[in-house]
């Protein structure tokens, strides 16, 4: 892989229930990853950074996990609300280069 | 504490003229970078600047666009003799210290749409 990928790119879940999303990555010369939540006409803002293979970040009921042996990162949203509903970026510090993917978009329906 | 201010928030020239779009980054950040965002794209890395100095353009086209970040004052990503296909949003966002390489995450304006007549 060379590049960020997101999938999936749209998603659609009921609110209430839970959901996970995945970002791939290179895995050589990996430095950090990045995720990000952002809403419609507002600017990105950062949710976790993760560097170590296995790390596990959570923030209320959102949580993330890294592996950086196979190049990947999931999100999980436990219990969706509608506040929830955004697009969620990964980025990928790698070779001295931030490299974003194109998010995946999470509509709440309610 | 404010936050990245960006500014205008929405621009619109016409072909062949020039646009300046500004960046002021939070207080006590002095790592600024600036991302494109096309329709139905993500977003694409731009240039990297600290104070006076430009640490990576690797993502700026050759022709016609410059940035700079001056000891006072703040980031401008110029655009020279724009075209239509320059039409996009324009983020900035800045960092206490280097996002390459480091931990720490990036805080990011809410961007200049710019489009071209």
């Amino acid at each position: 892989i060379l590049n960020v990928e997101q999938s999936p790119q749209s998603l659609h879940v009921q609110e209430g229930d839970s959901t996970n999303f995945t970002c791939s990555f290179p895995s050589s010369n990996f430095y950090a990853l990045h995720w990000y939540r952002w809403e419609t006409a507002k600017s990105p803002k950062a949710l976790f950074v993760m560097t170590l293979n296995g790390d596990e970040k959570k923030k209320g009921r959102i949580s993330a996990t890294l592996n950086t042996k196979e190049g990947y990162s999931y999100l999980y949203i436990k219990g969706s609300q509608p506040e929830d509903s955004a697009t969620y970026l990964c980025a990928s510090n790698r070779d001295d280069k931030i490299i974003f993917g194109k998010g995946t978009r999470l509509h709440i329906l309610p | 504490n404010a936050g990245v201010m960006q500014n205008p928030r929405h621009l619109v020239r016409r072909r062949g003229q020039e646009a300046r779009l500004r960046c002021s980054p939070m207080k006590g950040h002095s790592h600024v970078y600036w991302y494109r965002q096309l329709p139905e794209e993500g977003l694409k890395f731009m240039v990297y600047l600290q104070k006076e100095n430009i640490i990576d353009e690797s993502g700026m086209p050759k022709e016609r666009f410059s940035a700079e970040f001056p000891k006072e004052g703040p980031s401008i990503l110029r655009i020279q003799q724009v075209v239509r296909g320059d039409s996009a949003a324009y983020f900035c966002a800045s960092s206490p210290s280097g996002s390459i390489r480091g931990n720490q995450p990036q805080h990011f304006g809410d961007g200049t749409r710019l489009s071209i007549l």
